[in-house]
This record gives structure tokens, sequence and C-alpha cells, in this order.
């Protein structure tokens, strides 16, 4: 099982660009999470998705956020346009047994926005 | 409000010293208590659940404990190896989603 996998590992942009965070779950997994970690609020969840619809999208902070799942194995986190407020790192991570369970998570995605 | 705090945000060790970590948490029906295990560069990693006060859960040098107000995580004669941030998660009852606290960071030195 290769677990939870994230691209990029970083990533480095502008103010105002936008940006695409890519996830693949771990198979079999029907719950998958996006999850945004800072030193200043800790571990946020921003939405989460089960059988590739959206549940729960009340912690996306804005409408600059949009998180899609296409299908059972992809799942792609947006930002556009993108500010400094939003540099963060972005896990994602998967459970097959719902939102309180036992989540598996990828590495991260380190945002940079200058 | 939901509210999960951990202490403290930081703690070393020598090796073989024993510690352990708070996490005391307020929230709506707790439905289970979550420890996780972050090393740096990395996603965080699933440790124990708890799920009523009372119980017990080992692993190791580590058990995790849970009383109606807060969890101990109990590091029993820790190893360099055991250097990690340890998060402490609840599941709250009316949302069903996972509530993280900050963090302790314990850094074990040989």
């Amino acid at each position: 099982d290769a677990g939870v996998i994230q691209s990029p590992r970083h990533e480095v942009t502008e103010m105002g660009q936008e940006v695409t965070l890519r996830c693949k779950p771990i198979s079999g997994h029907d719950y998958l999470f996006w999850y945004r970690q800072t030193m200043m609020r800790g571990l946020e969840l921003l939405i989460y998705f089960n059988n590739n619809v959206p549940i729960d999208d009340s912690g996306m902070p804005e409408d600059r956020f949009s998180a899609k799942m296409p299908n059972a194995s992809f799942s792609t986190l947006k930002i556009q346009p993108s500010e400094p407020r939003d540099s963060a790192v972005y896990f994602c991570a998967s459970s097959d047994r719902g939102p309180g369970r036992t989540l598996h998570f990828g590495n991260g995605t380190r945002l940079t926005v200058t | 409000e939901d509210q999960v705090t951990q202490s403290p945000e930081a703690l070393r060790l020598q090796e073989g010293e024993s510690s352990s970590l708070n996490c005391s948490y307020t929230v709506s029906g707790l439905r289970g208590l979550f420890w996780y295990r972050q090393d740096p560069g990395k996603g965080p990693e699933f440790l124990f659940t708890l799920y009523s006060a009372g119980e017990e859960k080992e692993k190791e040098r580590l058990k995790a404990t849970l009383t109606k107000k807060e969890s101990f995580l109990h590091i029993t004669a820790p190893k360099p190896e055991d250097s990690a941030t340890y998060l402490c998660a609840v599941q709250a009852g009316n949302t069903g989603k996972l509530i993280f606290g900050q963090g302790t960071t314990l850094q074990v030195k040989p």
C-alpha cells in the first residue's frame, strides 16, 4: 500500500496566481479530507468528501478556495487567486470509516505565496 | 465551542526520563479521542483511539489514558527516536469531525 500521495511536495508562487494541489487517497478508502496546518492555527479541516461527494466544506476559508473529487482516486484543492496568508502546509487524508475514524495522512504540500 | 488544548507546547527529556503530555478538551458529546505522532516534514501518523473515561491503550513506550476532561500520553523511558510532535484530536458529537490540538513537540536527548 503506497499510502496517501500528494503532489507537489513544495509549491512557491506569487500572490494572485492560481495554485492546484493534488491528492491520491488509499485505494478503497471512501472518505477524503483536506487539512491545512499553520503554526498559529494548528491543523484545520477544510473540506471532506464521501464517495466523491463534498459533505462538509464549512472549513473552506473563502471563495478563493475550491476542491473537487472527480473520481475515487483523485482530488484537487485549488486556490485562485492565492494570497500570502494562504502559506501553510496542506494535508490530504483518507479513511475507510468516516470523519471520526483513523485518518491516513499524506506527507503534505508546503505552499509559500510571496 | 469545541476546544482542545495541549500542554506543554514543548518538552525536552533525557533518554530514559519518563514524563506525560496533557490534552484537555471541551466538546459537546465526545465520541472519541485520538493521538497522532507527527515527524518533521511528514503527515500525522495514528497512534491510539480512546472512547470512554477510564480507558487505556499502550504501544511500546507509550500509554494513553482518558478521563472526562483530559487525556494523558505517558512516555516511559523514552528514546531519541520518540522525538516528534504529538497531536491530540477529539471527535465532536454534533459534527463528527476531528478537532486537533496545537501539539506538544517532544525532544529526547541521548
